[in-house]
Order: C-alpha cells, then structure tokens, then sequence
C-alpha cells in the first residue's frame, strides 16, 4: 500500500470489553512500533518489532496489553478487560531498517474511548 | 532517562511571519533528534532529522532545525509561514541503535493567522 493504514479508525468500548486494532505497514519494513497518544500529549512508545519478534515491549502499561505480529507484516494490539485510562489514540509506524535510525512512518491512528 | 521539553503549548504567527518552534532534551549520549508535523486526522510526517554531522540540518516543506549541545535545544524555524503550515509540531529524541524507541514532546499546536 501507498503508506501505513490502521483499522478501525475510531473505536468506542463499553468498560470491560476487549478490543484488537489493527496495523498494516509499508509492504517490506522490517520495524513495526505501536505507540499510545492521550489527549494534549506526545506519542508515548509501547512495543516494537522487527519482523515477527517483538524486542521491546517495556511501554506496554499493564498485562491487559499484548501485542503480536506473526507473519512479520499486519500487527494487532490487543487490551483486554479496557478501562477508561485506554481512552487515547493509538499510533502505529513502520520503517524500512532493523536499527531504528531509518524514518519512522505513521498511520493515521485508531482513536479509542471507553465509556 | 531521556526527556523532551517543549515550552510553548501554543503558538500563533501571522501568514509570512517567521516561527521558531523550541525544543529542550535531556539525554546523556549524542541525541537522534526529530521534528513531526500532525495535521487534524493525519499521522504524523517526518519534518527532519538529526544524527550527527552539521548541526543545522534542512527538512521538508522549508523548515530547519539547530542542535545546540551547549544548550541542549533543537528549535524548529521556518523563515515564513504559510496558512497550510497550521498543524501540531512535535519534537522526538531517540537513543542509539534503539532510536526508534522515541521519546516525544508534548507539541506545540501553530495557529497561522490571514
């Protein structure tokens, strides 16, 4: 695809339920980050991968988080049992290298409210 | 731990006035330092860059930024501004071969005034 594309775009959650977002990247990056945006804040980083092997998950804020990417392509972060405080965006990137200094692309996000 | 500070929540220019975005880091290496651009629905771009070498470096859309290691700055200017450059600018320091773990700034919301 022409850049990397998140679904759904928006999410609305009722307390307890669980969610999956979804990441398709750039066909062909290696590097693959989620990262978790509140409102009038900065991208926070919760995990990141190269290929399939997830190498630093030590954002994720709780064990409710879990991400994966098993084919090294489309990734999925789940949360389970979702609270209030996942009430936020939520930012995937891609980028071509494994070291982390090539361009980070971004998708649009997948903005997430629990009620 | 590593930090990004950027004082100005928001900031508002005239249409070809020019902007200084600022930018304060706290890292106890050599930075990976970036600017983002955020438009209203959009993900964030990749304005520049800066790993080492010259310390003014030039990015997209006619912005540059200056690293400053005495004063722990990258500020982000643009000699004049254009309506369309109305977004969310965004700082990020990132560490070593682990850059793409980055550390964001709160943003600095640019309101162009006609």
């Amino acid at each position: 695809g022409a850049g990397v594309s998140q679904s759904p775009r928006y999410k609305v959650a009722k307390r307890g339920q669980d969610v999956a977002l979804r990441c398709d990247p750039i066909s062909g990056h290696v590097s693959l980050f989620w990262y978790q945006q509140a409102l009038g804040q900065g991208p926070e980083f919760l995990t990141y991968f190269q290929n399939e092997a997830q190498l630093d998950k030590s954002g994720l804020p709780s064990d409710r988080f879990f991400a994966e990417r098993p084919e090294g392509s489309v990734s999925t972060l789940k949360i389970q049992r979702t609270q209030q405080e996942d009430s936020a965006v939520y930012l995937c990137a891609s980028s071509l290298g494994g070291t982390g200094l090539n361009e980070q692309f971004f998708g649009p996000g997948t903005r997430l409210t629990v009620l | 731990a590593q930090s990004v500070t950027q004082p100005d929540i928001h900031i508002t220019v005239s249409e070809g006035a020019s902007l200084e975005l600022r930018c304060n880091y706290s890292y106890g290496a050599t930075p990976y330092l970036f600017w983002y651009v955020q438009s209203p629905g959009q993900g964030l771009q990749l304005l520049l860059k800066y790993f080492s070498g010259d310390t003014l470096v030039q990015g997209i859309k006619g912005f540059e930024a200056e690293f400053k290691r005495s004063q722990s700055s990258f500020n982000l200017r643009k000699p004049s501004v254009h309506w369309s450059d109305a977004a969310e600018y965004f700082c990020a320091v990132g560490a070593g071969t682990n850059a793409g773990k980055s550390t964001f700034g709160d943003g600095t919301t640019l309101t162009v005034k006609p």
